[in-house]
């Protein structure tokens, strides 16, 4: 079946790193990507990596992907009072619809 | 800019009373989709269209349909909305073909209370 999991809240200081998690079940996923969502607004696409790479470096973001492991991190350098939102990592079902499975999403609080 | 637009942003309807959510889009994407989140929620896949082609989920209640009458625009309908229909909907679009279907962009979203 298609899971993905993360942790619900995290919180840090400004100025800190952050590390989100997510856990995924699909093996044949070919992409994962990784959302942000503001109070009451729409998804925002961050980031994704291909699954043949490990690590993908995008300005304050990095990815980093454990296929072994089906683990996925989101790290978030010198976190801004900005980047508080919930984010969402999804992995691309790799059945026939090639539709999105979304994880629970994890709530990022930062204080300043 | 090119971007996916819902109307209205908040909806309020009452216990049975049909409702229409809108979307279009200027992207010029032939995938469109509708999401549904509850509070709290991850958000879950309704449908989608691949050009006119629909898809529907399996596990999508007879009660949500759709349109999609041209590239830019497609509809969500909610023929009965009960209590637990309330919730985010979210439209999304992208680009692809039959068998890869590219990164999805997301509109603001339609808030829906159900009275």
């Amino acid at each position: 079946g298609e899971d993905v999991e993360q942790s619900l809240f995290l919180s840090v200081r400004e100025g800190d790193s952050s590390v989100i998690n997510c856990t995924y079940t699909d093996s044949s996923s070919t992409y994962l990507y990784w959302y942000k969502q503001e109070p009451g607004a729409g998804l925002q696409l961050l980031t994704y990596i291909f699954s043949n790479m490990d690590m993908k470096q995008d300005q304050r973001l990095t990815v980093l992907l454990n296929k072994k492991d089906k683990h996925l991190s989101l790290r978030i350098a010198d976190t801004q009072t900005g980047d508080s939102a919930i984010y969402f990592c999804a992995e691309k079902y790799g059945g026939a619809t090639n539709k999105l499975i979304f994880g629970t999403g994890t709530l990022l609080a930062v204080q300043p | 800019d090119a971007m996916v637009i819902q109307n209205p942003r908040y909806q309020v309807t009452q216990f049975g009373k049909p409702v229409t959510l809108s979307c279009s889009q200027t992207l010029n994407h032939n995938v469109m989709y509708w999401y549904q989140q509850k509070s709290s929620q991850a958000p879950k896949l309704l449908f989608h269209y691949y050009d006119k082609d629909f898809n529907n989920e399996a596990d999508t209640p007879d009660n949500f349909q759709s349109r999609r009458p041209n590239t830019s625009f497609c509809f969500l309908d909610i023929r009965s909305p009960g209590l637990g229909d309330a919730a985010m909907y979210l439209c999304a679009t992208s680009s692809g073909t039959q068998s890869s279907y590219n990164e999805q962009f997301f509109g603001p979203g339609t808030r829906l209370t159900v009275l």
